[in-house]
């Protein structure tokens, strides 16, 4: 059973500080993504990560970096947080070559940046 | 461009009445379409893929290329229903990303 963890559900922080979000998934897959989830707006990639140190932005990457050093592991770094990236942020993991394409999903961090 | 439209923000229906989330999509080739749900403080988890044709709890969902549609359907709404539901789409040239529609709200009423 995949497991794809993130390391707060909730966080609360300052405009301007640097936020770190972390997610560790278990089952050894090449893909790992992030995405903020907004009403309305549904999921919108951030930065997805194909492979160890490889990175690719997606549609809304700016204001975020990421980084991935071990292949379980994935964060996502907001440089300098600002009132707008208040929102639930997503982690997703999957297999490549797997063509059904399934994203196995962490629970998700509720950011709110005051 | 590659897109994924879900015109219903809310839907609200009673229970046992029959329910129909709308998806359309544009994509250029053979996409791979599915529907993901999230339930109340749960983690979003895939309910079904348009290729596998089969029916999970009791929703089923048919690909229209001819109206780029991939609607999702249940006869008899339950109340464990009511959940976010997201159409997404994905393909040979994604790179295993998915494309994700704006979401709907399922609510189905006592």
């Amino acid at each position: 059973d995949v497991k794809v963890t993130q390391s707060s559900r909730y966080l609360v922080k300052r405009t301007g500080e640097k936020v770190f979000l972390e997610c560790v998934q278990d089952m050894d897959h090449e893909n790992m993504f992030w995405y903020r989830q907004d009403p309305g707006l549904g999921l919108r990639l951030i930065y997805f990560s194909y492979d160890v140190k490889m990175k690719e932005k997606g549609d809304i990457p700016e204001g975020y970096s990421v980084s991935r050093e071990k292949k379980e592991r994935f964060s996502l770094i907001l440089e300098s947080a600002s009132t707008n990236q208040t929102s639930m942020y997503l982690c997703a993991s999957s297999l490549t070559g797997d063509h059904t394409y399934e994203q196995y999903f962490g629970p998700g961090t509720r950011l709110t940046v005051t | 461009a590659q897109r994924v439209t879900q015109p219903e923000k809310l839907l609200s229906v009673f229970k046992g009445a029959p329910v129909e989330l709308k998806c359309n999509y544009s994509y250029s080739g053979s996409p791979e379409l599915f529907w993901y749900v999230q339930y109340s403080r749960q983690r979003l988890q895939l309910l079904l893929r348009h290729i596998s044709r089969e029916s999970i709890k009791g929703f089923t969902a048919d690909l229209n290329k001819g109206e780029t549609s991939f609607h999702l359907k249940k006869p008899f709404a339950q109340e464990e229903d009511s959940a976010m539901y997201y159409c997404a789409l994905s393909g040979y040239n994604q790179g295993g990303k998915l494309i994700f529609g704006q979401g709907t709200e399922l609510s189905v009423k006592p």
